[in-house]
């Protein structure tokens, strides 16, 4: 079983559609989440962290369901430069992290 | 704002060639990673360091890889005996206190001819 999964999409939503994404792990002792943006043939960078009570940060929304074991990412008012591969990572036991495989998100004009 | 730097953007290698390639860790960090993601693929981690020793690798991180902070600001990933499966793109990472929130450098990307 994968450690993280994904929807890979690609999800094709049109400018300022709202859109959800969802991420499953499989390690019930996993102790941080995350969620990262990769656009094409670039680095990760850090969208934001994961906390069990929820967190946003602008038009983003993270939510974090441990009995599930599924944390969510939620873009609200989609722009074009939203376009990008939506990365969730989980920190295993100690200082080891796993990666889904992304999920695509076209935003159209 | 401070970043984490890789060198060289591209590497071209025999197959069998050691190869070293460089990161330069934002500076008050405590953290280092190198992960590799092969073409189409997913981020994959490799190795965790902390405190001049490895804290995590994973089963990728065999005899052929090794990583050395050879100094105060550098943090390397030496690949022994390149294979054509190598190829990829290899991203170092460093997190600050607490070892939670990593940030990424540019990469290498590592071609093995």
């Amino acid at each position: 079983r994968k450690e993280v999964e994904q929807d890979p999409g690609p999800f094709n939503v049109p400018e300022g559609a709202t859109v959800a994404f969802n991420c499953t792990y499989s390690n019930s002792a996993s102790q941080s989440f995350f969620w990262y943006r990769q656009d094409c043939r670039k680095e990760p960078k850090l969208l934001m962290s994961v906390y069990s009570s929820g967190n946003e940060d602008g038009r983003f929304t993270a939510q974090l369901n441990r009995a599930s074991q599924y944390i969510s990412l939620l873009i609200r008012d989609s722009k074009l430069s939203d376009s990008a591969t939506y990365l969730c990572a989980v920190r295993g036991n100690f200082n080891k992290f796993y990666f889904g495989s992304g999920t695509k998100l076209n935003v159209k004009p | 704002e401070p970043e984490v730097t890789q060198t060289p953007s591209h590497q071209v290698t025999q197959m069998g060639q050691e190869v070293i390639l460089r990161c330069v860790p934002i500076s008050n960090h405590l953290y280092f990673y190198w992960y590799r993601q092969i073409l189409g693929q997913k981020v994959e981690f490799l190795v965790s360091f902390y405190n001049n020793e490895i804290s995590e690798k994973s089963e990728i991180f065999d005899d052929q890889f090794s990583v050395e902070r050879p100094d105060g600001s550098n943090f390397t990933l030496k690949i022994r005996s390149t294979k054509l499966e190598d190829s990829a793109m290899y991203f170092c990472a460093s997190s600050g206190t607490g070892g939670v929130e990593q940030f990424f450098g540019p990469g290498t990307r590592l071609t093995v001819l």
